[in-house]
């Protein structure tokens, strides 16, 4: 089955303890995303990526950090959380063509 | 820079009513459009795409968008409301040219309610 998978599912973590969501693929897309929704600003994109090792700035990347050394794997790392980064996060993969993406099912973060 | 609006942050119809979203998109490029849907505690699932074939989109669950560049708006809509059609409902833009079009951009989200 043809799916984008995270983990963890939830996490409860504490301010300034470095955690890392997974992310993964199995449609052997090129494009990869991160998003963290918030109630009334819909889901705004974190980082990007083209392909192995090419990586952008989405629209807050501020906090955050991702590599990309598999073509499937999409980490998302927090170094030093903050309160102000609980959140729902998305990751989303898309291939060539019209690059619609395709979504996992969330990561729901609290940091207290 | 690409952006999306959607108008009503939240949207309440009768079940069998018309459903109505509205999304206006600004881009300096012609745009490739999305609809998405989030029902509660789940991802976003693709509802339909507009990628300058036709004007007329047409997605699943019965839901259809019309691409107007006049108006520079995608508006969703839905002859006959179902109560299974709760939900949150997004518009995106694509990124054009290079990384970019690894980039969506949305709206802030419509959320339907629908009553018996």
């Amino acid at each position: 089955e043809a799916q984008v998978t995270q983990n963890p599912r939830y996490l409860i973590t504490v301010t300034g303890k470095k955690l890392t969501v997974t992310c993964s693929q199995n449609m052997n897309h090129e494009y990869m995303s991160w998003y963290r929704q918030d109630p009334g600003l819909g889901l705004r994109q974190i980082y990007y990526s083209m392909n192995v090792e090419v990586t952008d700035k989405g629209d807050v990347p501020e906090g955050y950090k991702v590599s990309r050394k598999e073509k499937r794997n999409f980490p998302l790392i927090l170094e030093s959380p903050s309160p102000n980064q609980t959140s729902l996060y998305f990751c989303a993969s898309s291939g060539q063509g019209y690059y619609e993406q395709y979504f996992g099912p969330g990561t729901r973060l609290t940091v207290t | 820079a690409q952006s999306v609006t959607q108008l009503g942050s939240h949207v309440s119809v009768s079940e069998g009513a018309l459903v109505l979203l509205r999304c206006n998109y600004s881009s300096s490029v012609p745009p490739y459009l999305f609809w998405y849907v989030q029902y509660p505690n789940q991802g976003l699932q693709l509802l339909l795409k507009y990628t300058s074939a036709a004007t007329l989109v047409k997605g699943i669950n019965g839901f259809e968008a019309e691409f107007k560049k006049s108006e520079t708006s995608f508006h969703l809509t839905k002859p006959s409301a179902h109560m299974s059609d709760a939900a949150e409902y997004f518009c995106a833009v694509r990124g054009f040219g290079g990384t970019s079009y690894g980039k969506l951009t949305f709206g802030q989200g419509t959320i339907l309610t629908v009553h018996p």
